[in-house]
């Protein structure tokens, strides 16, 4: 089985810009969940989708935002760039994500660069 | 609150050497799991292991041990032998239905391993 994928692995955009990075899941995974690394603050969870519906989410902002399409693919967006925002955005998936036995599965991550 | 610590920023080790890689959380919840993951300088977090509440046995993978103890809420991985592949910073994570299922990760902790 295929893993996580995300696109692109790369990115720099300025402040001020938005910005949407993709994900896809390992086949017949139906959770997305998405990460923020930074030096900083370490791994923060951002927010969880499960059949199209946003399920559980994280403390950050309106500026980030993310949403799932019926295949289980996400984007997620993040509105009005920031430095503060540079970062790696990790995507993760698990079968249904519900009960903490699940094991979540990341994929290569994008890295977010603003200046 | 859910709270995982890795009090060890770095090591450093000489390759052939053991080490010890600690973890040590924090949950109300009495149903949880605790986590390793790996990543590499790449990015992409890799699943190393998942353990259960109820489940103190120790756990031994080739060169990977894994020592959880409930009663001192910590969950210890060792490497045995380490080779210079090992190097990476390894994530200790929790996950539990108090904390509506995300992973709560810790710090991390950078391993080098000196050829």
């Amino acid at each position: 089985k295929a893993g996580v994928t995300q696109t692109p692995r790369y990115l720099i955009k300025t402040r001020g810009q938005q910005v949407t990075l993709s994900c896809s899941p390992i086949s017949g995974h139906r959770s997305v969940s998405w990460y923020q690394q930074t030096p900083g603050q370490g791994l923060q969870f951002l927010f969880e989708y499960f059949s199209e519906t946003q399920r559980n989410k994280g403390n950050f902002p309106g500026r980030f935002s993310g949403r799932q399409f019926s295949n289980s693919r996400s984007e997620m967006n993040v509105s009005t760039l920031e430095l503060g925002d540079s970062a790696l955005y990790l995507c993760a998936s698990s079968q249904t994500g519900t009960g903490p036995q699940e094991t979540q599965y990341f994929g290569p991550g994008t890295r977010l660069l603003v200046l | 609150a859910q709270k995982v610590t890795q009090a060890q920023t770095e090591i450093s080790v000489v390759e052939k050497e053991d080490v010890t890689l600690d973890c040590v959380y924090e949950t109300r919840d009495t149903t949880y799991y605790l986590f390793w993951y790996k990543q590499p300088p790449s990015g992409e977090l890799v699943f190393l292991i998942r353990r259960n509440s109820f489940d103190e046995q120790n756990e031994i993978s080739g060169r990977y041990s894994w020592n959880f103890q409930k009663s001192t809420s910590s969950f210890n991985f060792t490497i045995t032998a380490s080779q210079v592949v090992d190097s990476a910073v390894y994530f200790c994570a929790l996950r539990s239905n108090f904390g509506n299922e995300k992973l709560t990760f810790g710090t991390g902790t950078r391993l080098t391993i000196i050829p």
